[in-house]
């Protein structure tokens, strides 16, 4: 299986701030990289797929980038809506898998 | 809009099978452009996909969980079903019915439903 680890696993943050989220996997997977969000309770909501396509619906302080084994998932301008756990998936091969997650917290 | 519902219960003995069905509304179930997925979520930990299925019945699971798994499919009822069998307490998860589009990503999920598996 393709390991998918994310960087960090928690991060603290003040609303406004710019932050960014790296996604590593263990071998090359092109673009095939997904990003979700997750809220306490709640289903994932998918964000960004195939590594920079804004999902129908999404904010545009949203974005990501990368490609072979390197990807960021970056939130321009933090909202309060936006503390929230993110995971990265790479679809590239089977069985799909998941990044462990990196929760962002209010500072 | 399509929504995804899953429905099942919630405590299973150990080494009994666990049974969940989501039932998708408000939509289409059958189309080329999507299949159906289960992904699980034990609590306070990541996600992890069991396995997927295509509306003509075509599926593909997850090789750590192969054994145990069966996902099926009834276009009659908009339904698609989760069999795992011989559950242990490491089964006890949030289980997510969900829709897989273009690039394996998941653009619908279901609510989830929790699942324990305890005596």
């Amino acid at each position: 299986d393709i390991q998918m680890t994310q960087s960090p696993s928690s991060l603290s943050a003040s609303v406004g701030d710019r932050v960014t989220i790296t996604c590593r996997a263990s071998q090359g997977i092109t673009n095939y990289l997904n990003w979700y969000q997750q809220k306490p309770g709640k289903a994932p909501k998918l964000l960004i797929y195939a590594a920079s396509n804004l999902q129908s619906g999404v904010p545009s302080r949203f974005s990501g980038s990368g490609s072979g084994t390197d990807f960021t998932l970056t939130i321009s301008s933090l909202q309060p809506e936006d503390f929230a756990t993110y995971y990265c998936q790479q679809s590239y091969n089977t069985p799909p898998t998941f990044g462990q997650g990196t929760k962002l917290e209010i500072k | 809009q399509l929504q995804l519902q899953e429905s099942g219960p919630g405590l299973v003995k150990p080494s009994e099978t666990l049974s969940l069905t989501c039932t998708v509304s408000g939509g289409s179930f059958i189309s080329s452009s999507y299949y159906w997925g289960w992904i699980r979520q034990p609590p306070g930990k990541g996600l992890e996909w069991i396995g997927s299925i295509f509306y003509s019945g075509y599926t593909y699971y997850s090789p750590s969980l192969k054994s145990r798994v069966t996902i099926s499919v009834d276009t009659s009822k908009n339904q698609f079903s989760l069999k795992l069998s011989s559950v242990t307490a490491a089964d006890t998860a949030v289980y997510y019915c969900a829709r897989v589009a273009t690039g394996d990503s998941v653009d619908l999920w279901g609510q989830g439903a929790l699942v324990t598996v305890s005596s």
